[in-house]
């Protein structure tokens, strides 16, 4: 298996602009999780999806953050309207759940001017 | 509020020398902690990982040490070498929950 895969790899997008990040888990997992990771706030938990459910979302920032997981095989993550203050490399990570290790994609670095 | 605090934010070594990260955390019913390290523009890494029903777990140049009376754990890195030089978090998870909670890093470097 390739391990998560992210995409973009780098973004770089203008204030007030819809922003998409991608995520494809590793196959047979049943946890996907988004975090943002910031120099201030450290790796956050945004959201996570068991069986391609939202079960936790409390750490998503506001109404202009979304996520869908339509299937097994694919999350996104979207940001309308981004904000500057959006800025930040976002990670998915998926695990087969039950306290077992979560495997990290090389993430999305967020720009947003 | 912080759940997991971790210390020191950086940390410089010379080749061969230990490493020493902690961390504390507040929440007793954490019973999942594990280390992650993280190479620059890469994601993060499981490390190493500890449940509290033992005191220390060892792989090897790598040791956590669990103090679950004082709600500390840290790691060791033992004959530090610069291809560790990295940022490590340590993290906890409460049983019956993913929602995994992690420290806001420890940056290493190991000097040649």
């Amino acid at each position: 298996d390739a391990g998560v895969i992210q995409s973009p790899r780098h973004e770089v997008t203008e204030m007030g602009q819809e922003v998409t990040l991608r995520c494809k888990p590793i196959s047979g997992h049943d946890y996907l999780f988004w975090y943002r990771q910031t120099m201030m706030r450290g790796l956050e938990l945004l959201i996570y999806f068991n069986n391609n459910v939202p079960i936790d979302d409390s750490g998503m920032p506001e109404d202009r953050f979304s996520a869908k997981m339509p299937n097994a095989s694919f999350s996104t993550l979207k940001i309308q309207p981004s904000e500057p203050r959006d800025s930040a490399v976002y990670f998915c990570a998926s695990s087969l759940g039950a306290n077992t290790e979560a495997f990290f994609g090389q993430g999305t670095r967020l720009t947003v001017v | 509020q912080q759940q997991v605090k971790q210390s020191p934010q950086s940390l410089i070594v010379q080749k061969g020398g230990i490493s020493i990260i902690n961390c504390a955390y507040e929440n007793t019913a954490f019973d999942y902690f594990p280390w992650y390290q993280q190479f620059p523009g890469k994601g993060p890494a499981l490390l190493i990982a500890i449940r509290p029903d033992v005191s220390e777990k060892k792989e090897g140049r790598f040791t956590i040490s669990f103090n679950k009376s004082a709600k500390q754990f840290s790691l060791h890195i033992m004959d530090s070498q610069p291809g560790d030089s990295a940022t490590y978090f340590c993290a906890a998870l409460q049983g019956g929950s993913e929602k995994l909670v992690f420290g806001k890093g420890t940056k290493l470097t190991v000097n040649p």
